[in-house]
């Protein structure tokens, strides 16, 4: 079955810094991918997805990730933070066999330290 | 706005109740997804509708189900409640069903079981 794994529950960086979210997945076919973020007492905004063209994948509000298939990873970056990007970050998986059901990661929340 | 809306926004009801969601989908939009966030869960795919008829179910317990309207709109009934089923719950929908695209999400359903 697929499923989405994200180290680390809590990153905190200084306002700045960089980002890195990280996310690997598990699948013998490589899947769609996507990058949710979710604002407190909000619902979910995509911030990028992956569909099998360019390997690194610009989104919204500066973010991007690179998918690399020999390591099953998708990890998010932003090259510096800022305080409003201060969220629970999901990353999330789809289209094995078909199926267009999100499989998301546990979450990662994001602190920015000023 | 992803343009998926949801009411009610909160639910407080006691156990052994019955509730109706509604999620009324973006414009164009065939798919409906609902999803649970639990704390102990996290995001969890229960059930896709595709222009009225069910394409998936996740894991969505026996005493919830779902349909979609013939003007696209669906609703999630949750009965017998018992309090683990406090959670949020989100409505997402997406395009013509056949490729696997991104999802949008409505801002969510709070339901409160005490």
């Amino acid at each position: 079955a697929q499923s989405v794994t994200q180290l680390g529950s809590h990153v905190s960086v200084s306002e700045g810094a960089l980002v890195l979210l990280r996310c690997n997945y598990s699948s013998s076919v490589p899947p769609y991918l996507f990058w949710y973020v979710q604002y407190p007492n909000q619902g979910l905004q995509l911030l990028l997805k992956y569909t099998s063209a360019a390997t690194l994948v610009k989104g919204i509000n500066g973010f991007e990730a690179e998918f690399k298939k020999s390591e099953t990873s998708f990890h998010l970056t932003k090259p510096s933070a800022h305080m409003s990007d201060a969220a629970e970050y999901f990353c999330a998986v789809s289209g094995l066999e078909g199926a267009q059901k999100l499989v998301f990661g546990q979450g990662t929340r994001l602190t920015i330290n000023p | 706005d992803s343009g998926v809306t949801q009411t009610p926004k909160h639910l407080i009801t006691a156990t052994g109740q019955r509730v109706t969601l509604r999620c009324s989908p973006r414009s164009g939009d065939l798919s409906v997804y609902w999803y649970q966030q639990s704390l102990d869960q996290g995001l969890q795919f229960l059930i896709q509708y595709y222009n009225g008829e069910e394409r998936a179910k996740g894991n969505i317990l026996e005493r919830f189900s779902a349909q979609q309207f013939p003007d696209l709109h669906s609703e999630l009934n949750l009965s017998s409640l018992e309090l683990g089923d406090s959670a949020l719950y989100f409505c997402a929908s997406s395009g013509d069903g056949r490729g696997v695209g991104e999802q949008y999400f409505g801002p969510g359903t709070r339901l409160t079981v005490t």
